[in-house]
């Protein structure tokens, strides 16, 4: 089972340049969502999707879009990348938005921005 | 107020021994979730344990069992005869409903670094 897929592993940006961090699964999950977690700390939750055709944000969404066209697919996009955006990225899926039950991680997206 | 504290940065235990990494919690909701994670130094977010609110049974899998003490908002990991392997970073986490219950959010502690000496 592929689970929660990400794409790429690893990225080097320079300042001002745009990316598109891709998240798939294929568990037929409801709800995804956007973590970024920076050195030392716990993830925070940047956007997330209850369904296809519905995003909102979460904590930290401020220089990130998604858009969630099928069910399948979440991507993230860093419109004019900063320094400040370096991080390691997580994408989750669950059954639905409900807060229990298990939050499948993909295997994080390293982002450095010079 | 923390949502979510591991008062424990870093600890030592002797391989086979048992540990207990610590995490309290703090949340008016009656329905929520907490969850123990691993992460490895490969980076990795790796699930090794679920409690729901309304679970009045702890949570066990293989070697890992959650002592939930729902008055006392505490949700300890309690890890039996550890392994080399075990060394890790472990987080704490507890989900909830967002406030306009569209979405929920994963809320991590800060960690607690796990060292199993040989």
């Amino acid at each position: 089972n592929a689970g929660v897929t990400q794409t790429p592993k690893f990225q080097v940006l320079k300042t001002g340049q745009s990316m598109t961090l891709q998240c798939a699964q294929d568990m037929n999950h409801e709800y995804m969502s956007w973590y970024r977690q920076d050195p030392g700390m716990g993830l925070r939750l940047i956007h997330y999707s209850v369904g296809a055709g519905i995003t909102d944000q979460g904590e930290v969404p401020n220089g990130y879009n998604v858009s969630r066209s099928t069910t399948e697919d979440f991507p993230l996009r860093l419109l004019s990348a900063a320094p400040s955006q370096t991080s390691v990225y997580f994408c989750a899926s669950s059954y639905s938005r409900l807060p229990t039950g298990e939050l499948f991680f993909g295997e994080g997206s390293r982002l450095t921005v010079l | 107020a923390q949502k979510i504290t591991q008062t424990q940065p870093g600890m030592f235990v002797q391989e086979k021994e048992a540990v207990t990494l610590d995490c309290t919690y703090d949340t008016s909701d009656q329905s929520y979730g907490l969850f123990w994670y691993k992460q490895p130094s490969s980076g990795e977010m790796i699930f090794l344990i679920y409690q729901g609110s309304y679970d009045e049974q702890n949570a066990t899998e293989g070697r890992y069992s959650l002592n939930f003490q729902k008055a006392r908002k505490s949700a300890n990991l309690v890890i039996s005869a550890s392994q080399l392997g075990d060394s890790a970073m472990y987080f704490c986490a507890m989900r909830e409903l967002l406030v306009n219950n569209a979405g929920n959010m994963l809320t991590f502690g800060g960690g607690t670094r796990l060292m199993v000496k040989p």
